[in-house]
């Protein structure tokens, strides 16, 4: 299966430990997105990496968020101290495109839960 | 800022027969793209169609197709000769051309859709 894969796809840490997703995006693809979705919300946008370059980081991501695209291969995104309020659905995706072209391929997703 | 809206939670209908989402969205770019992806129960987010802001023409993939009308700022999913395999969330997502500097797309709240047999 070439598609893109997320490891773990659950998670359950206590409040305060520190959790590392990763993800493996389809080979070829030099863009890479990284989602959070909450129950009844569309995906909310985290980051994105082109190739190495993380490009852009939502305002919105605390600073306990940090994500990594060593070589431009695999991602990992690391919450450190979570909490309650990170539980959530972790969704990545990648992409080989422009513009209308760039599809993006989402991978199963990571479900989060802190207790 | 850009915003999605999807106002419909949930649209029912029949099998073989036609229903059509919903989504507005707000901008002031001239030039972006839309999408409507579709996330089956428990599994992977998939494109179901796209549409660049600059092409007057509703694209069309099948039995899926838009009706895009840029000034009143709406972009409606219709699916035709509908199947049970068509149940799933549907997502309304904007995405701004490459020239505004951001790479990120936002997604609506969803629709759920029920096919009833």
């Amino acid at each position: 299966d070439t598609g893109v894969s997320q490891n773990p796809r659950h998670k359950i840490t206590k409040r305060g430990q520190n959790v590392t997703f990763r993800c493996d995006p389809i080979s070829e693809h030099n863009r890479l997105y990284w989602y959070r979705q909450t129950l009844g919300q569309g995906p909310e946008f985290l980051t994105y990496f082109q190739n190495e370059a993380q490009l852009e980081k939502s305002r919105l991501l605390s600073d306990r968020f940090s994500a990594e695209r060593p070589k431009g291969s695999f991602s990992t995104l690391e919450i450190q101290r979570t909490e309650q309020g990170d539980s959530a659905m972790y969704l990545c995706a990648s992409s080989l495109g422009w513009g209308a072209t760039d599809t993006q391929y989402f991978g199963p997703g990571t479900r989060l839960t802190v207790l | 800022a850009q915003t999605v809206t999807q106002s419909q939670p949930e649209m029912s209908v029949q099998e073989a027969e036609t229903v059509t989402l919903s989504c507005t969205y707000d901008t002031s770019e001239s030039d972006y793209y839309l999408f409507w992806y579709k996330q089956p129960p428990s599994r992977q987010m998939i494109l179901v169609i796209r549409q660049e802001a600059y092409k007057q023409q509703n694209a069309t993939e099948n039995r899926f197709s838009v009706n895009f009308q840029k000034a009143a700022k709406s972009f409606s999913l219709k699916i035709s000769d509908s199947q049970l395999g068509d149940a799933a969330m549907y997502f309304c997502a904007y995405r701004s051309a490459e020239t505004s500097g951001t790479y990120k797309y936002i997604f609506g709240t969803g629709t759920r859709l029920k096919v009833l047999a």
